[in-house]
């Protein structure tokens, strides 16, 4: 039974600070790792992959992996308003058809105090 | 460029009564995800398609549920007859092939079972 685990929050950063993000996954054979931004009312959206142990930057976000420790984080430096969401983990591991579904954490709700 | 399209994006029906939710995916992707979120069990995979075959359907949580792909471009969720526990959003999610796990949702559609 594959697991992801977030804590909920809320997690308050103060406008221009550094956002951390955490979560682990459960199962060892986990592949490929992402990172959705889910507005209230709205569809999550895909921020950042990672696949592979290290740290992987796009812009103001930086994803971490760590297969060892099975934890993946997300960091958001210089922090704005617009992002405040809630920030969903998600696992994929590959079968032997391929692609599977992702599995998903309950996301932690972050909100940036201007 | 279209995303993911989904209808309707909001249904209201009563208890007992057909519902049909219907999924365009991205053009040129191969592979098809039906998701349900509520706010006690987060986002949770239903059933997924490969090239139009149903992969693996173990998500979906009781025989009232089916879902088709008559073709790349065309998926269909059914639920049948409704109760109010189905009550949640349903997404569709697609990905360009079956090795590339980055997916991409729709806007989902609200449902609502009185």
């Amino acid at each position: 039974q594959k697991e992801v685990e977030q804590n909920s929050g809320p997690l308050s950063v103060p406008e221009g600070a550094i956002a951390s993000l955490n979560c682990t996954y459960s199962d060892r054979g986990s592949q490929s790792f992402f990172w959705y931004r889910q507005y209230s009312g709205k569809s999550p959206e895909l921020i950042m992959s990672i696949y592979s142990n290290g740290d992987k930057e796009d812009g103001r976000f930086t994803a971490q992996l760590n297969k060892a420790s099975q934890y993946v984080s997300l960091l958001i430096r210089d922090s704005q308003p617009s992002d405040s969401a809630t920030y969903l983990c998600a696992v994929n591991m590959y079968s032997g058809g391929g692609a599977d579904g992702l599995t998903f954490g309950k996301g932690t709700h972050l909100i940036i105090q201007p | 460029d279209a995303g993911v399209i989904q209808s309707p994006r909001h249904e209201v029906t009563e208890m007992g009564q057909e519902v049909t939710l219907r999924c365009k995916p991205i053009s040129g992707h191969n592979s098809l995800f039906w998701y349900r979120q509520t706010m006690m069990r987060g986002l949770e995979l239903l059933i997924y398609f490969n090239n139009n075959v149903p992969i693996d359907d173990s998500g979906m949580p009781e025989d009232r549920f089916s879902a088709k792909m008559p073709n790349a471009s065309f998926s269909t969720l059914k639920i049948q007859p409704s109760e109010p526990r189905d009550s949640a959003v349903y997404f569709c999610a697609s990905s360009l092939s079956p090795l590339a796990s980055e997916q991409f949702f729709g806007p989902g559609t609200r449902l609502t079972v009185l």
